[in-house]
């Protein structure tokens, strides 16, 4: 399978406890999004890549959340000091980035409950 | 800043009948927007797009109409089929292809 894949599916953690969450782009795609999902929502942006840099950070990405893509490939989304409201879908998704108004691939998602 | 909205949070029909989810949105930097579906435990899929040059796009059952004028898009699914429920996300493109969505319609279709 050839889509973007996210690691792990689901993850179950105590409040104050670190996560990270590892995504893998479609190999050809440049650019590398993460977005959030709590019940009732639609997805909200979260943070993006071009290659290895990251380009723009939504405010919702505190302090306490970092977001890396090394090598420009795959990419972790690292939350620390987990709080009961970070449990939520966390979705990567990718695209060619050839133009602004390109479709997103998405993976199927991290989902992630603080206990 | 950008905003879309759907408003009505579920909708439910026949099969074979045509479902009809709106979307609204203020400010457009682009006027290109998707549609997402999304089933339980899947991240959201691709199903059809418009760009502001266009106020018709059709793919199969599913078009997506676009009203500039009203700030106004919908999608139309005809005829509609079981295989068909989902949740339904209408996103606007902005700068760097990153996606605004609305909360999303859940649609259920009805054997």
């Amino acid at each position: 399978d050839t889509g973007v894949s996210q690691d792990p599916r689901h993850k179950i953690t105590k409040r104050g406890q670190n996560v990270t969450f590892r995504c893998d782009p479609i190999s050809e795609h440049n650019r590398l999004y993460w977005y959030r999902q709590t019940l009732g929502q639609g997805p909200e942006f979260l943070t993006y890549f071009q290659n290895e840099a990251q380009l723009e950070k939504s405010r919702l990405l505190s302090d306490r959340f970092s977001a890396e893509r090394p090598k420009g490939s795959f990419s972790t989304l690292e939350i620390q000091r987990t709080e009961q409201g970070d449990s939520a879908m966390y979705l990567c998704a990718s695209s060619t980035g050839t133009l602004n108004t390109g479709e997103l691939f998405f993976g199927e998602g991290s989902r992630l409950t603080v206990l | 800043d950008q905003q879309v909205k759907q408003n009505s949070p579920s909708l439910s029909v026949q099969e074979g009948r045509i479902s009809i989810l709106n979307c609204d949105y203020t400010n457009s930097m682009f006027d290109y927007f998707l549609w997402y579906k999304k089933y339980p435990a899947e991240g959201p899929t691709f199903l059809i797009s418009i760009s502001s040059i266009k106020d018709k796009n059709e793919d199969g059952r599913f078009t997506v109409f676009l009203n500039k004028s009203a700030k106004h898009l919908s999608l139309h699914i005809v005829p509609s089929q079981p295989g068909d429920s989902a949740v339904y996300f209408c996103a606007e493109a902005g700068a760097n292809s990153k996606l605004t969505f609305g909360k999303g319609i859940t649609l259920s279709v009805r054997p």
